[in-house]
């Protein structure tokens, strides 16, 4: 069962404009990470997020974390069409070496 | 992803059919994993390694089984293909490399494997 979900699943701005994905996860975990993929590619990791940490920034992006309600932010800011991409959300529970569980993933598409 | 390698990197085949999917890897990265990506599911973990000869199921390995005889290099069999098992298949590495500190931190991707089974 997917432990992380995103929402929305797709969504559509102009260039220049400020992105925000949501996720919402089940169960405890030991940290939270996002990735990006473009079509036809394999995933990119982004920036990881620790279960004591809230806050987190990297270049453009803004992580949140609130493990009260199970959820994380992903917020892309003075978006760029290179943006465009699929970005997926992805808890890892086990310790870090039993493999991630992904959400189904936020769609983007940056209109220039 | 230019230290792993996912070969083939697209594969036709027909239902009944043994199907061998390889990941090698030149980082050196303790932990190795299988991921398919299919419509509306995300990713979702196959099989995964801990080390040569060290092999765990992940949430989706029914009808398939992996081989680590190599820290480089992670196989993927499916015995006998079904038309379910049409996917794309991604190979992972982490944990930091052999012999120095783990990191449970980010996993690193191979390009994928396009498999169709008819």
């Amino acid at each position: 069962s997917q432990q992380g979900e995103e929402d929305p699943q797709a969504l559509s701005i102009q260039e220049g404009e400020n992105a925000t994905m949501n996720c919402s996860y089940k169960t405890s975990i030991n940290n939270l990470q996002w990735y990006r993929q473009n079509s036809g590619r394999g995933l990119v990791h982004l920036i990881l997020i620790r279960s004591n940490e809230r806050e987190k920034h990297s270049g453009r992006l803004r992580v949140t974390l609130d493990t009260s309600k199970k959820s994380s932010s992903l917020l892309i800011t003075a978006s760029r069409a290179a943006d465009t991409a699929s970005y997926f959300c992805a808890t890892d529970a086990g310790g870090g070496a039993d493999g991630l569980t992904f959400g189904k993933g936020t769609h983007l598409i940056i209109q220039p | 992803d230019a230290g792993i390698t996912q070969s083939p990197r697209h594969k036709v085949t027909e239902t009944g059919t043994p199907v061998t999917l390889r990941c090698h890897q030149t980082e050196n990265h303790r932990y190795m994993y299988w991921y398919r990506q299919d419509p509306g599911h995300g990713l979702r973990l196959i099989h995964y390694s801990y080390g040569v000869k060290d092999t765990d199921k992940g949430e989706v390995s029914d009808g398939y089984s992996v081989s680590r005889s190599k820290t480089e290099d992670f196989l993927l069999t499916l015995e006998s293909a079904t038309s379910s098992q049409t996917s794309v298949y991604f190979c992972a590495i982490s944990g930091g490399v052999v012999g120095g500190p783990r990191f449970y931190n980010e996993q690193f991707f191979g390009p994928g494997t396009r498999l169709t089974v008819l």
